[in-house]
């Protein structure tokens, strides 16, 4: 089955320490979304790309940063530059082009600071 | 610019009661709208969407119409249940593009 793949699950990021989420799609979208969820609040985007090798800053980019070398990847980096980066992240895909396709999402990686 | 507003949460409901929650958008040009819900712990599924004026998407006895002259699209379900407990997002999209997610409005359902 098609769909967004996000891992790890759950991740701890020690002061001063660099991490990377990984997200994989199958479902041939151009586009594909990062996204920030804090406990009981709405999306933020932190970073987009509609095309490969190509990628926007969205709301809350300071102190993340995103590589779009292949259409079906779009890891996220949380640098130690990110000084609150406890929350959960969201990567999301979608085509272009039309506009009534949805945008698909992953299950999330849980960031927590040790 | 393109903004949804969503009623404020928290929404508690005995099973069986009958849900409506409020969504209403503003949006330069014609956007289609969507409803997401999301789970605990989990991503965002999409439930059900609509892509021009009076089209009703609907799932899982999930109803919403998208009505053009109030600007809305209102989440309605007859007769909700226990399972149905979790965040809904209101969304709509431009042209494919430019995505815009309301704040999302809880949802708890007591036995």
């Amino acid at each position: 089955d098609g769909g967004i793949t996000q891992s790890p699950k759950y991740l701890f990021r020690k002061e001063g320490q660099n991490v990377t989420l990984s997200c994989e799609q199958n479902l041939n979208h151009d586009a594909m979304y990062w996204y920030r969820q804090d406990p009981g609040q709405g999306l933020r985007l932190i970073y987009y790309s509609q095309i490969v090798n190509d990628f926007q800053k969205g709301d809350i980019a300071e102190g993340y940063s995103v590589s779009r070398e292949k259409k079906e990847s779009f890891p996220l980096t949380v640098t130690s530059a990110q000084k609150n980066p406890t929350a959960f992240y969201l990567c999301a895909s979608s085509t272009t082009g039309t506009s009534n396709q949805p945008q698909h999402f992953g299950d999330g990686t849980r960031l927590s600071i040790l | 610019g393109n903004s949804v507003t969503q009623m404020e949460g928290p929404v508690t409901l005995s099973e069986e009661a009958f849900l409506t929650i409020n969504c209403t958008y503003t949006a330069t040009g014609y956007p289609s709208l969507f409803w997401y819900v999301q789970y605990p712990g989990e991503g965002l599924q999409l439930l059900l969407k609509a892509t021009k004026a009076d089209d009703k998407g609907s799932n899982k006895g999930f109803e919403a119409t998208y009505r053009k002259e109030t600007t809305s699209f209102h989440l309605e379900k007859g007769s909700v249940q226990v399972s149905d407990s979790a965040v809904y997002f209101c969304a709509l999209s431009i042209h494919g593009q430019n995505f815009v997610f309301g704040p999302g409005t809880r949802l708890s359902v007591l036995p």
